[in-house]
């Protein structure tokens, strides 16, 4: 049972574009949600990250919307680069039974130039 | 700075065999984990610790072993590699379990 569910899979977009990434959860405990950019053969880097008591945050151009009540939070990707070709992985973190943090399945994003 | 090193980088084993990934952090961080990451999966915690001395199961703990002897080291071993561990493994580590994790470079394991 995947606890942290993320979609699309891969994206697609042109240079300029917003790609938009969606994560749901089930757990109410969790009270952290972090999102990791990936770049192949490397580890996961933190990117941006909220916490439930604010419904936006933004960081140069990347956005995080969250939706307390849906149990849903999204990334936006402003004015989208090809640096920015990826993989982007969401995560939830709970504030007990040792702070495990959840992963999302991760999506691929490729930036066209 | 080092930050989070992980040896090997690539290793082949039979099944049946074992062995230990190596992961050590240079920063005092109390908190270390380690990840599996499979196609379509993301990547699942298989074991944990807060600090040295104790150690907790993850997601997928089965399979694999963990010690915390000192506050830099968190071995994983596996006891008797099977193909379904074949897989990119990651260590992290972070200040406390509430603070930003850092993550190594990965070690690719293949089970044949």
């Amino acid at each position: 049972q995947q606890q942290v569910k993320q979609s699309p899979q891969s994206l697609i977009v042109q240079k300029g574009g917003i790609p938009i990434i969606n994560c749901a959860y089930e757990n109410t405990a969790f009270d952290y949600f972090p999102w990791y950019q990936q770049f192949p053969g490397k580890g996961p880097a933190l990117l941006i990250a909220i916490r439930p008591d604010v419904s936006e945050k933004k960081e140069g151009r990347f956005t995080i919307s969250f939706n307390k009540s849906a149990k849903q939070f999204s990334l936006h990707i402003m004015d989208s680069q090809p640096g920015d070709s990826a993989t982007y992985f969401c995560a939830a973190r709970a504030n007990t039974g040792g702070f495990k943090t959840i992963f999302g399945a991760g999506t691929r994003l490729f930036v066209k130039a | 700075n080092a930050g989070v090193t992980q040896t090997p980088k690539f290793q082949v084993l039979k099944t049946g065999q074992s062995m230990t990934l190596q992961c050590a952090q240079d920063m005092n961080h109390e908190y270390m984990s380690w990840y599996r990451q499979d196609p379509g999966m993301g990547l699942r915690l298989i074991h944990y610790s807060v600090g040295a001395g104790i150690t907790d199961q993850g997601e997928v703990p089965n399979g694999y072993n963990v010690s915390r002897s000192t506050t830099e080291d968190f071995p994983l071993r596996l006891l008797s590699a099977a193909p379904s561990q074949t897989s990119v493994y990651f260590c992290a580590s972070s200040k406390t379990g509430t603070d930003e994790a850092f993550f190594g470079q990965g070690t690719r394991l293949t089970v044949v």
